[in-house]
C-alpha cells in the first residue's frame, strides 16, 4: 500500500488567500484525522472522521477552517481566508479498527507558509 | 480535557549511552498509550501499550506502562546517531482520540 498520501507537500501563500490541503487515506481504513503541528503547540488534533462522518471537530480553530470527507478515499482541509498564524505542518492520518486500537499511520505532511 | 506531558523536552547524549524518556498522562477512559518517532517527516509508530507492567521491546528500544501511576517510559540502549529524532507519546481514549505530548527531542552525538 502507498500509505497516506497528502498534497501539496509545500505551499506558500499570501494572507487572505484560500488554501486547500488534500489527503488520501490508506485503503480500508475507516478513520481519518487532521493534525496541525507547530513548534509552539506540538501536534494538535483538528478534526476526526469515522466512516466519512465528522465525529469531533472541536479542535478546528475557527470558522476559517473547514474539512470534508466526501468518500472513503479522499478528504480536504480548507482555510479561507488564510492568516500568517496558520503557518504549520498539517498532517493527515488514518487508522482501522474500532475505538482504542489507536495506531495511526501518518502522511508526510503539508507544510504551509502564509506570508 | 485529556493531557499528556513528556520529559525531558530535549536531551543530548553520546553514542552508546542509554536514555530514558518519560511520558505522563491524564486521559479519560484511557485505552492505550502510543510511542512515535518523528525524524524529518511524519511520525512513525513504535509501540502501543495497553497493559501495565508488560514490557514491549524492539531491538534496542523498549517501553513499559504503569496504569496506576499514569506514566510510561521509553528506553533506548546503546544509542546511535540514527536514533536522533523527536519522540512523541500519545494517550488514546475510548473514542480512539489521541492526545499527543509535546515530544522529547533527542540528539545523539558521535
Amino acid at each position: 500500500d502507498a500509505g497516506v498520501i497528502q498534497s501539496p507537500r509545500h505551499e506558500v501563500t499570501e494572507m487572505g488567500q484560500e488554501v486547500t490541503l488534500r489527503c488520501k487515506p490508506i485503503s480500508g481504513h475507516n478513520s481519518l484525522f487532521w493534525y496541525r503541528q507547530t513548534m509552539m503547540r506540538g501536534l494538535e488534533l483538528l478534526i476526526y472522521f469515522n466512516n466519512n462522518v465528522p465525529i469531533d471537530d472541536s479542535g478546528m480553530p475557527e470558522d476559517r477552517f473547514s474539512a470534508k470527507m466526501p468518500n472513503a478515499s479522499f478528504s480536504t482541509l480548507k482555510i479561507q481566508p488564510s492568516e500568517p498564524r496558520d503557518s504549520a505542518v498539517y498532517f493527515c492520518a488514518s487508522s482501522s479498527g474500532g475505538p482504542g486500537t489507536g495506531e495511526l499511520f501518518f502522511g508526510e505532511g503539508s507544510r504551509l507558509t502564509v506570508l | 480535557e485529556d493531557k499528556v506531558v513528556q520529559s525531558p523536552l530535549s536531551l543530548v547524549v553520546h553514542e552508546g549511552d542509554t536514555v530514558t524518556l518519560n511520558c505522563s498522562y491524564e486521559v479519560t477512559n484511557f485505552r492505550s498509550l502510543l510511542w512515535y518517532k518523528q525524524e524529518k517527516k511524519a511520525p512513525t509508530f513504535l509501540f502501543m501499550l495497553t497493559s501495565s507492567g508488560i514490557e514491549k521491546k524492539s531491538g534496542r528500544l523498549s517501553s513499559i506502562l504503569d496504569k496506576k501511576e499514569l506514566f510510561s517510559i521509553l528506553n533506548i540502549t546503546a544509542t546511535q546517531t540514527g536514533d536522533s529524532a523527536v519522540y512523541l507519546c500519545a494517550g488514546v481514549n475510548a473514542g480512539n482520540m489521541l492526545t499527543f505530548g509535546g515530544g522529547t527531542r533527542l540528539m545523539v552525538k558521535p
